[in-house]
């Protein structure tokens, strides 16, 4: 059975704190992993990835995949407290099927 | 903002009734997939659409039914509500085999 496995499941930080959060997967025809980040209700867009070993950056976030130990992780520097939200790790099927993991809860204090 | 618009955003009922959720997609988006969101959990597939045929589905039983119209806008119907089917409705909006997907704000559906 495809599943998606997020760790930690919650994560209280100060401002200014490095965080890293984990995504692992098990999913039949994977074609991609994508990060989202949910404040309130509507998840929003951080990062796809499909390749191996190449980071994408946003800012103070980053992420980067391993297709070959079945994992990704998000990297969130500098933490402000704009940054508190669960954040979502997603597989794509090529079915565009999308399996998600249960979040990660993050809350940055000032 | 994605461009992606649900309605309504709360919605309340009782067990047995039924219920229509309605999505208008992203524009140029010709995918429209629904997931369920129950508190502390993450989304679940439910099913999609694309070219007004579903083109997919998760474990959720018949009752939970939909559409798709020429203009890509679709909609969700739960048959026989039950207690459970209380959560966040989200639908989101894609190119076919492109991956990203947008979300609209959610449905919130309480069952009583």
């Amino acid at each position: 059975e495809d599943k998606v496995v997020q760790s930690p499941l919650s994560l209280v930080v100060h401002e200014g704190d490095t965080v890293t959060l984990n995504c692992s997967y098990e999913v039949t025809n994977f074609r991609s992993l994508l990060w989202y980040k949910q404040e309130k209700k509507a998840p929003t867009f951080l990062f796809m990835l499909t390749s191996s070993g190449i980071e994408k950056k946003s800012g103070r976030l980053s992420s980067i995949l391993d297709k070959k130990e079945l994992f990704s992780i998000l990297n969130i520097t500098a933490t402000q407290t704009g940054d508190s939200a669960i954040y979502l790790c997603a597989v794509e099927r090529d079915t565009d099927k999308l399996i998600f993991g249960t979040g990660t809860r993050l809350q940055v204090f000032p | 903002e994605t461009g992606v618009t649900q309605s309504p955003t709360h919605l309340i009922k009782t067990r047995g009734q039924q219920v229509t959720l309605r999505c208008s997609s992203q524009s140029g988006h010709n995918t429209v997939s629904w997931y369920q969101q129950a508190l502390g959990q993450g989304p679940q597939f439910i099913f999609q659409y694309y070219r007004e045929e579903e083109n997919g589905r998760g474990n959720f039983p018949p009752r939970f039914s939909g559409l798709q119209f020429p203009n890509y806008s679709s909609e969700l119907n739960v048959n026989a509500l039950e207690l459970d089917d209380s959560a966040l409705y989200l639908c989101a909006s894609s190119l076919v085999r492109q991956g990203e997907a947008f979300f609209g704000q959610g449905t919130r559906l309480t069952v009583v």
